[in-house]
């Protein structure tokens, strides 16, 4: 299995401050062929389901505010929040869909300092 | 913009087992992949399988002795089955899919609610 590890495990952010979330394969996760990394990050606002921010590592979903984004490639990858608000604490996680078994970070938790 | 809702008991006994199913509105069943995903209390995400429309799918190694997936598609349902349950089971599960027709692109835009399962004797 992949296993993802996302770093760090929280971190606590002034609001409008950047918040960085960082995320590593054990496998390489980019497809050499089509030059695009299989790798997915979510939002799960406690009580809610996880939902969709970003695939294929920086395609942001329809919707999405654009001061998420997502960077990285191969094994390497990381989720920026540019300024933050207070409607995203939460925990995120990111998820590789490179092979199965689909597997999943650890999650960040992202609160306001 | 499709719709999922999961039902199925909330608590089990020990050693009996699980069976959720999810309903899917608002799209068709058909030429999707659907997955199911289970988060323990405070935990993280695991991925548990998929069946695609036609039937065919695929586990968690971590699962595959325990668990089937199967697809009703004249009812646009799907179904989870998990055998010989321990407290180790106790978790949200979720129903989950992706928009992408007759490819398994693991990432998922639409996700049920969550329905909390408990495993108690």
């Amino acid at each position: 299995d992949i296993v993802m590890t996302q770093s760090p495990d929280s971190l606590a952010v002034s609001l409008g401050e950047r918040a960085t979330i960082n995320c590593k394969s054990s496998q390489n996760v980019l497809n050499s062929s089509t030059n695009k990394s299989y790798l997915a990050w979510y939002q799960q606002i406690p009580g809610q389901p996880p939902k969709l921010l970003i695939s294929w590592a920086s395609a942001r979903e329809s919707g999405v505010p654009d001061r998420f984004s997502g960077s990285g490639s191969g094994t390497d990858f990381t989720l920026t929040i540019s300024s933050l608000q207070a409607e995203d604490v939460a925990v995120y996680y990111c998820q590789q869909f490179y092979v199965t078994p689909l597997t999943f970070g650890g999650g960040t938790k992202v609160e306001i300092k | 913009q499709v719709q999922l809702q999961e039902s199925g008991p909330g608590l089990v006994k020990t050693s009996e087992t699980l069976s959720l199913t999810c309903s899917v509105s608002g799209g068709s069943i058909n030429r999707k992949y659907w997955s199911w995903i289970r988060q323990p209390p405070g935990k993280g995400l695991e991925w548990i399988g998929y069946v695609y429309s036609n039937g065919g799918a695929g586990y968690n190694p971590s699962l595959r002795s325990r668990v089937t997936i199967s697809v009703d598609s004249s009812k646009e349902q799907f179904s989870l089955t998990l055998h010989s349950v321990t407290a180790a089971d106790t978790a949200v599960y979720y129903c989950a899919s992706n928009e992408v027709a007759g490819t398994f692109f693991g990432y998922f835009q639409h996700w049920a609610q969550g329905t909390l399962v408990t495993v108690a004797s």
